[in-house]
């Protein structure tokens, strides 16, 4: 156990739905980030929370967003479902300042979702 | 930017053999870089970091990796291989220009042959 907790593990959906993943952090951490992973492209980047802010973004489509909660768990939301979106999502988990990853991440051990 | 090549996709090596990951980096300034494992149907775990102390670091389960600079690299090593190692590893830089967030390479998936 990472102490990165993700939910649900797996998730069956139809095109064009909305659904929402969850991610509570390693106690103490700060930080939250979320990332894909599909076969084509790889491990990308797409948000990073801090402390309840926004602080970077990455390769996030305009129909997913996310949002940290003052208790610090995340939830990233998903709509307008396509075929393309199926694929791993991870979240991660970061302590030190917004900007400090000197020390890597902890991630869960992530989202696997499949639109059909 | 900074960038991550890692320059094979996949390799193959029998057990008990030795394991070398090749990963090159590009960066404008002195990187964070770190190797992560991913065991099939499995999150990613920290096999080991490099932040600007000793130039040779190690890790978890006997992986080691070396800084080099001047050549712009952090190749991933072991001295004996086990069967438990075959997954995937990504080779990853941290990217101060934009908050925690982490680059990653495309990943190499290490066989390893009984």
């Amino acid at each position: 156990d990472s102490g990165v907790t993700q939910t649900p593990k797996h998730l069956i959906t139809a095109t064009g739905q909305r659904v929402t993943l969850r991610c509570s952090p390693r106690s103490g951490d700060l930080s939250v980030y979320w990332y894909q992973q599909s076969l084509d492209q790889g491990l990308q980047f797409l948000i990073q929370y801090y402390n309840g802010e926004e602080r970077a973004k990455g390769n996030i489509l305009e129909r997913f967003s996310a949002q940290q909660f003052p208790d610090l768990h995340s939830e990233l939301n998903l709509s307008s479902l396509e075929l393309g979106d199926s694929a791993l999502y991870f979240c991660a988990s970061s302590g030190g300042g917004w900007d400090r990853v000197s020390y890597g991440y902890t991630f869960g051990s992530g989202t696997r979702l499949t639109v059909v | 930017a900074q960038s991550v090549t890692q320059l094979d996709s996949h390799v193959s090596v029998s057990e008990g053999t030795p394991v070398l990951l090749r990963c090159n980096y590009s960066s404008s300034y002195s990187p964070s870089l770190f190797w992560y494992v991913q065991h099939p149907n499995k999150g990613l775990q920290l096999l080991l970091k490099y932040t600007s102390a000793a130039t040779l670091v190690k890790g978890i389960n006997g992986f080691e990796a070396e800084f080099k600079k001047s050549e712009t690299s952090f190749h991933l090593t072991k001295p004996s291989a086990h069967m438990s190692d075959a997954a995937e590893y990504f080779c990853v830089v941290s990217d101060k220009g934009q908050g925690g967030k982490l680059i990653f390479g495309q990943g190499t998936e290490l066989s390893v042959k009984p």
